[in-house]
């Protein structure tokens, strides 16, 4: 099955800096790759994902971007600010398996002042 | 997207007892999952929640433990059975859109588990 493995577990940062959060994944079938983000006592929210026909994704100020050969996938937030303050998920899919969704293990990103 | 309610939001639970979240989906939906978070840890797939049949487990959980039911497009139930400590956790219900790979995922149950 899929493997998704992600880094690093924890990240502090000055508001106004950039994060990069990074995954790898074992299927070379996986072909969707979404990030979650999970406010301390709320929900994980899907805040952008990919697909494997494309590089880059942007929305604002976060972006994604896939390397398909190396199968890593990696999650680029600029600008930061303290409500960016959150656990990160990425996760991996093949969608014409319809398996389930592989979730990382998730990174606790905190942007201070 | 779908708004996914669950109740109870947060339950306090003695050794040994039953408890059985709900999840109520606002449009009928065709894929729903339940996913287990225990504390400062990533999501846990238990069952894909089937309408009109058994639920589909994932390895490490069964029907005993964690039974699941799915009377119709928009309603599933999760029980946690005889339950100990180690089951206390957050309890997610989660939709899927079909054929994009996008979950949403409700509120979350908190349980705790004396």
């Amino acid at each position: 099955g899929e493997n998704v493995e992600q880094h690093p577990s924890t990240l502090s940062v000055q508001e106004g800096d950039s994060a990069v959060i990074k995954c790898t994944y074992s299927d070379s079938a996986s072909n969707y790759f979404p990030w979650y983000k999970q406010e301390l006592g709320k929900r994980p929210q899907l805040i952008i994902d990919i697909r494997s026909n494309v590089g880059e994704k942007k929305d604002q100020r976060i972006a994604v971007t896939l390397n398909k050969t190396a199968k890593h996938f990696s999650l680029h937030i600029t600008e930061t600010q303290p409500e960016d303050s959150a656990v990160y998920f990425c996760a991996a899919l093949n969608t014409g398996t319809a398996s389930k969704l592989t979730f990382g293990t998730g990174t606790r990103l905190q942007v201070t002042l | 997207s779908a708004v996914i309610s669950q109740k109870p939001s947060r339950d306090i639970c003695q050794r040994g007892t039953s408890l059985t979240i709900q999840c109520q989906v606002d449009s009928q939906v065709t894929m729903m999952f339940w996913y287990r978070q225990q504390p400062g840890q990533s999501l846990t797939l238990i069952a894909t929640a089937n309408q009109g049949s058994e639920a589909t487990y994932e390895s490490g959980f069964v029907i005993d433990k964690f039974p699941i039911s799915r009377p119709n497009l928009t309603f599933s139930t999760l029980t946690v059975s005889n339950m100990s400590p180690e089951d206390s956790s957050i309890y997610l219900c989660s939709v899927g859109v079909t054929g994009t790979g996008e979950l949403f995922f409700g509120e979350g149950s908190r349980l705790t588990v004396l």
